[in-house]
């Protein structure tokens, strides 16, 4: 029963590196988000895909970009990490069935650092 | 914009209740919603409440809405040690977005 999973679980990277986060779920939902945690400021939403071969910027974006390659993963990428982008990081997934909406479901998270 | 507060910490002694508090601006989201995040784990849906109820009560956890007041609240009776963890609050959808807004988080200490 997998739900959401997120790889990698930790990274520690230097400043200007790049590299990609995973995320892919299994249960079907059509929506997907990308979320970072910091302490003191709650979960603040980076992108988020409604559908397969969608995607808009949430409240923080600016840094990243994603890519919902199929309806179970959406990756999100750093281009030249930066120690600001020091986070974590948490996918989500969520689906609406009929007039409601179920519930986002979230991984366990990408403990990032940036030297 | 939207915006929900909460307070950073509470600290209640194992057996009591506790009582974690959230505020919210914007009164058009379909649900009200209370997540869990133990030491080192994602997010955990505890309970979510519709928009248009005033209470919802699950085992141990009772949620209360005050629409007026804009005011959310989880109650957790016969508080454990296990219920030590961050307590989030969060509202949405709004509109045709699935989008939810997070409240900063609570952090729970409970002590013997």
């Amino acid at each position: 029963n997998a739900g959401v999973t997120q790889t990698p679980k930790f990274q520690v990277l230097k400043t200007g590196q790049s590299m990609t986060l995973q995320c892919a779920q299994d249960m079907n939902h059509n929506s997907m988000y990308w979320y970072r945690q910091d302490p003191g400021m709650g979960l603040r939403l980076i992108y988020y895909s409604a559908s397969e071969g969608t995607t808009d910027k949430g409240e923080v974006p600016n840094g990243y970009n994603v890519s919902r390659l199929n309806k179970r993963e959406f990756s999100l990428r750093l281009e030249s990490a930066a120690p600001s982008q020091t986070s974590v990081y948490f996918c989500a997934s969520s689906d609406r069935t009929g007039s409601s909406n179920q519930p986002q479901h979230f991984g366990d998270g990408t403990r990032l650092s940036i030297l | 914009g939207e915006d929900v507060e909460q307070s950073l910490f509470l600290s209640v002694r194992e057996g009591d209740s506790s009582v974690i508090n959230c505020t919210y601006t914007d009164s058009s989201s379909t649900y009200l919603y209370w997540y869990k995040q133990e030491p080192g784990a994602g997010l955990q849906l505890l309970t979510y409440i519709f928009s248009n109820m005033d209470m919802k009560q699950d085992q141990r956890l009772t949620v209360l809405l005050n629409k007026k007041d804009k005011h959310l609240s989880l109650r957790i009776a016969d508080t454990q040690t296990g219920d030590s963890a961050i307590y989030f609050c969060a509202e949405g959808p709004f509109y045709n977005t699935d989008k939810l807004i997070f409240g900063t988080g609570t952090r729970l200490q409970v002590f013997p």
